[in-house]
């Protein structure tokens, strides 16, 4: 059975900085492209970034780039994403999601539980 | 970036009735490379249906999807208790992915 389970998520002060995992069980996860996708209090879906399976190519939504850094262990079979420069705007629930190959283009066939990022003083 | 909008915003339907939902996209998307969603509260999104018209593992035949270019529609043949939620469309082609705004099914 496939599970994704993230952590790492918490209030934290605008300017601030988060990481966030995502330990994955239940398939070979270097074999798969793996994403983080947010959603804002009450909003929609919004991606924010994917990483090969390999971890050789990355991807980042503009909102984003610059700002956070997507990263995998596949020896620990856990995806990463630090979170710095935090704004009130990337307030979200953060999910995990797992690539139905290997590049990140590619839908999201499993999702984690979600990890909620309150930006705030 | 290829923008996905979504129709209606929100649906008003009754158990049993049948429900068609767009998404119209701003650039031509290949049909290989969409995907519908479904999410209900509190809950992740669920993967329904990618490509021309796979369903995920576990989804009933109730839900079909079609279109090419820049129209698509899910349809949910009759709608079961379970089916009320919210629906996304996403493109996977093209950097940016981008999501639509979702379509809420409610009970009528």
């Amino acid at each position: 059975e496939v599970q994704l389970v993230e952590s790492g998520g918490g209030l934290v002060q605008p300017g601030g900085s988060l990481r966030l995992s995502c330990a994955a069980s239940g398939f070979t996860f270097s074999n798969y492209a793996m994403s983080w996708v947010r959603q804002a209090p009450g909003k929609g879906l919004e991606w924010v970034s994917s990483i090969s399976g390999g971890g050789g190519g990355t991807y980042y939504a503009d909102s984003v780039k610059g700002r956070f850094t997507i990263s995998r262990d596949n020896s620990k079979n856990t995806l990463y994403l630090q979170m710095n420069s935090l704004r009130a705007e990337d307030t979200a629930i953060f999910y995990c999601a797992k690539c139905g190959g290997y590049t990140g283009y590619d839908r999201y066939d499993y999702w984690g539980q979600g990890t909620l990022v309150p930006v705030s003083s | 970036e290829i923008v996905l909008t979504q129709s209606p915003g929100t649906l008003s339907l009754s158990p049993g009735e049948r429900a068609t939902l767009s998404c119209r996209a701003s650039q031509s998307v290949s049909s290989g490379y969409l995907a519908w969603y479904q999410q209900k509260p509190g809950q992740a999104p669920r993967l329904l249906i990618y490509g021309a018209s796979s369903r995920a593992t576990g989804v009933p035949d109730r839900f079909s999807s079609s279109g090419s270019g820049t129209d698509f529609t899910l349809t949910i043949s009759r709608l079961e208790p379970e089916d009320f939620a919210v629906y996304y469309c996403q493109q996977f082609g093209t950097s940016p992915l981008t999501f639509g705004g979702g379509t809420k099914v409610e009970i009528k």
